[in-house]
């Protein structure tokens, strides 16, 4: 089955400065790695995601990219905002139909420090 | 905007009794899925649901555990005998085609 793992575990940034955080995937068939921000005690939202037949999707201050090839795909957050501190998961599905189950990371909890 | 909802947010409960955590998905959506989260950990897929029956289960989803869509709207998931173990925050999630939407959880509290 798949495998997602996702590095670091925490980071901690200064506000407006850029964030990085990086997953790997194991199963080449997946082509489908949303990216949820989790607050505490509250739900996973979506913020961005990307489908295989793209490189880079960009949506204001958050953009992801993906290798297929080296199978990994990270999310990129500049001009970081107190608000922006939580928990980012990254995962991964085959949806070759809307049915498949997503594959989470471990999760990257991120501190902006105003 | 539609959200997924569900109920009770918290539940409290003896080792060994059976619960039932309630979700209401999306009216439109087709497909739905339980996962759960084990207090600061990443979350963890359960089962899928889809045409009234399972189209994929985790090794987590044993014997203990069971899903059904009772009427229209509804979409349950019973932990038949409860475990300490199962202390989490479950979380339901539907979609019509690729972005899953999550509802606000239960947190269960396995006493």
């Amino acid at each position: 089955g798949e495998n997602v793992e996702q590095h670091p575990s925490t980071l901690s940034v200064q506000e407006g400065d850029s964030a990085v955080i990086k997953c790997t995937y194991s199963d080449s068939a997946s082509n489908y790695f949303p990216w949820y921000k989790q607050e505490l005690g509250k739900r996973p939202q979506l913020i961005i995601d990307i489908r295989s037949n793209v490189g880079e999707k960009k949506d204001q201050r958050i953009a992801v990219t993906l290798n297929k090839t080296a199978k990994h795909f990270s999310l990129h957050i500049t001009e970081t905002q107190p608000e922006d501190s939580a928990v980012y998961f990254c995962a991964a599905t085959s949806n070759n139909n809307a049915g498949n189950m997503l594959t989470f990371g471990g999760g990257t909890r991120l501190m902006v420090k105003p | 905007e539609p959200e997924v909802t569900q109920t009770p947010s918290h539940q409290v409960t003896q080792m060994g009794q059976e619960v039932i955590l309630r979700c209401v998905p999306i009216s439109n959506h087709l497909y739905f899925y339980w996962y759960r989260q084990i207090l600061g950990q990443k979350v963890e897929f359960l089962v899928s649901f889809y045409n009234n029956e399972i189209s994929e289960k985790s090794e987590i989803f044993d014997d203990q555990f069971s899903v059904e869509r009772p009427d229209g709207s509804n979409f349950t998931l019973k932990i038949r005998s409860t475990k300490l173990e199962d202390s989490a925050m479950y979380f339901c999630a539907s979609t019509a085609d690729n972005e899953q939407f999550f509802g606000p959880g239960t947190r269960l509290t396995v006493l």
